[in-house]
């Protein structure tokens, strides 16, 4: 069965460095999304993509965060300047478009800002 | 503006027992999807259901069970005969039709089943 999947499992790094999530959407699945999870608190959601753009953000995408789809299957999150505060589990997700609702998540990148 | 709320934080259950999930949203649209999420202490969330706003029927899964009623803008969620592999976290997602794609969470319900 087809699954979306997210490296690294896990990453630490300092504040103020930049990190690079990446995640391999369901291959044939046309919109992407990345969503956070602050430990023990609910998940959020950050930005969704669409033909190669930003279709949708929340207030939380602000201008340290960008995503991108460098190539034929992988989908990113970069966050800038990584703050304490953006320590979270990162998921990724997609669905098949218009009318497939359904979003199938990743197992999550664990990102730890010391 | 929309939003999902889970009452219950934490449920504790012995095995066997039948434990119903609340879930209560808001939305001012006319058409939305509302979906169950499980996520296991490995941490994924598993996609378990989703139901659009037009259709109320209920729904049976194996020992899963899902009661959505618009009159209390409710969709809970039931185990029947619980067991130890169902103790997680679940959460409760609304979409609407004329908001993106985005979900919208609740705050997870954590449910522990013990032996």
């Amino acid at each position: 069965e087809p699954e979306v999947t997210q490296t690294p499992s896990h990453q630490v790094t300092q504040m103020g460095q930049e990190v690079i999530l990446r995640c391999v959407p369901i291959s044939n699945h046309l919109y992407f999304y990345w969503y956070r999870q602050i430990l023990g608190q609910k998940v959020e959601f950050l930005v969704s993509f669409y033909n190669n753009e930003i279709s949708e953000k929340s207030e939380i995408f602000d201008d340290q965060f960008s995503v991108e789809r460098p190539d034929g299957s992988n989908f990113t999150l970069k966050i800038r300047s990584t703050k304490l505060e953006d320590s979270a589990m990162y998921f990724c997700a997609s669905s098949e478009g218009q009318g497939k609702e359904t979003q199938y998540f990743g197992p999550g990148t664990r990102l730890l800002v010391l | 503006a929309q939003k999902v709320t889970q009452a219950q934080t934490e449920i504790s259950v012995v095995e066997k027992e039948d434990v119903t999930l609340d879930c209560v949203y808001e939305t001012r649209d006319t058409t939305y999807y509302l979906f169950w999420y499980k996520q296991p202490p490995s941490g994924e969330l598993v996609f378990l259901i989703r139901r659009n706003s037009f259709d109320e029927q209920n729904e049976i899964s194996g020992r899963y069970s899902w009661n959505f009623q618009k009159s209390t803008s409710s969709f809970n969620f039931t185990i029947t005969a619980s067991q130890v592999v169902d103790s997680a976290v679940y959460f409760c997602a609304l979409r609407n039709n004329n908001a993106g794609n985005m979900l919208t969470f609740g705050g997870g319900t954590r449910l522990m089943v013990k032996p």
